[in-house]
């Protein structure tokens, strides 16, 4: 079985410009996740989907961070414009049932802004 | 102070030791605990839910202590591929935390 798979695994951007990360959940998971870790931290949860509908988006910084699943399966999470504290490992979760389940990440997108 | 407290280490132990974290939340609503395990550069990995009553899997053991709202992961006999960060989770119905992950090196 496949599993999650995040795309692209590394990008460099200049200040300011438009980025978008996508992951693909595995196979009949309902529930989403998208995080962000920087070096040393844990995840941080930015979004979390069930099915097409955001159930927890309090820590998305909604000025600059958008997401999107809208067929309740694969997933764009955007960042518009990035900033230089943005750099960070953006990584994509998915778990069968809601809630307090276990998660499976994808190998993350390494995001440099310079 | 953090949702989730974890001794960031390193743990360096030689191989064939014996090894336990602990992880402590802050919120009490907190209903399911798992630990994961992280490579460097990697993504984290699930290692084991964290049962009321403890659980067992090979060499790796779990508890909760609700009470003192800490749970603790315990490793016997540690091998060189247990090297890794190993971070705790803490999950209620609206929130999921990480800890900010325990740092393990074996040494031969």
């Amino acid at each position: 079985e496949a599993g999650v798979v995040q795309s692209p695994r590394y990008k460099i951007i200049e200040k300011k410009q438009p980025v978008a990360f996508w992951c693909n959940p595995i196979s009949g998971h309902n529930t989403l996740y998208w995080y962000l870790q920087n070096l040393g931290q844990g995840p941080e949860l930015l979004i979390r989907y069930e099915n097409e509908e955001a159930v927890d988006d309090s820590q998305l910084p909604k000025d600059r961070f958008s997401a999107e699943r809208l067929k309740g399966v694969d997933s764009t999470l955007k960042i518009q414009p990035a900033e230089l504290g943005d750099s960070a490992v953006y990584l994509c979760a998915s778990s069968s049932h809601p809630g307090t389940t276990e998660q499976y990440f994808g190998p993350g997108t390494r995001l440099t802004v310079t | 102070r953090k949702e989730v407290e974890q001794d960031p280490g390193p743990f360096n132990v030689p191989e064939g030791a014996t090894v336990a974290f602990n992880c402590t939340y802050s919120n009490s609503a907190s209903q399911s605990f798992f630990w994961y395990r992280q490579d460097c550069r990697k993504e984290p990995k699930l290692l084991m839910s964290v049962y009321s009553s403890g659980n067992e899997d090979g060499r790796f053991t779990a508890q909760l202590n609700r009470a003192s709202q800490y749970i603790s992961l315990l490793i016997r006999d540690s091998k060189l591929s247990d090297s890794a960060t190993y971070l705790c989770v803490a999950s209620s119905a609206s929130k999921i935390i990480f800890g900010s992950g325990t740092r393990l090196s074996i040494r031969p």
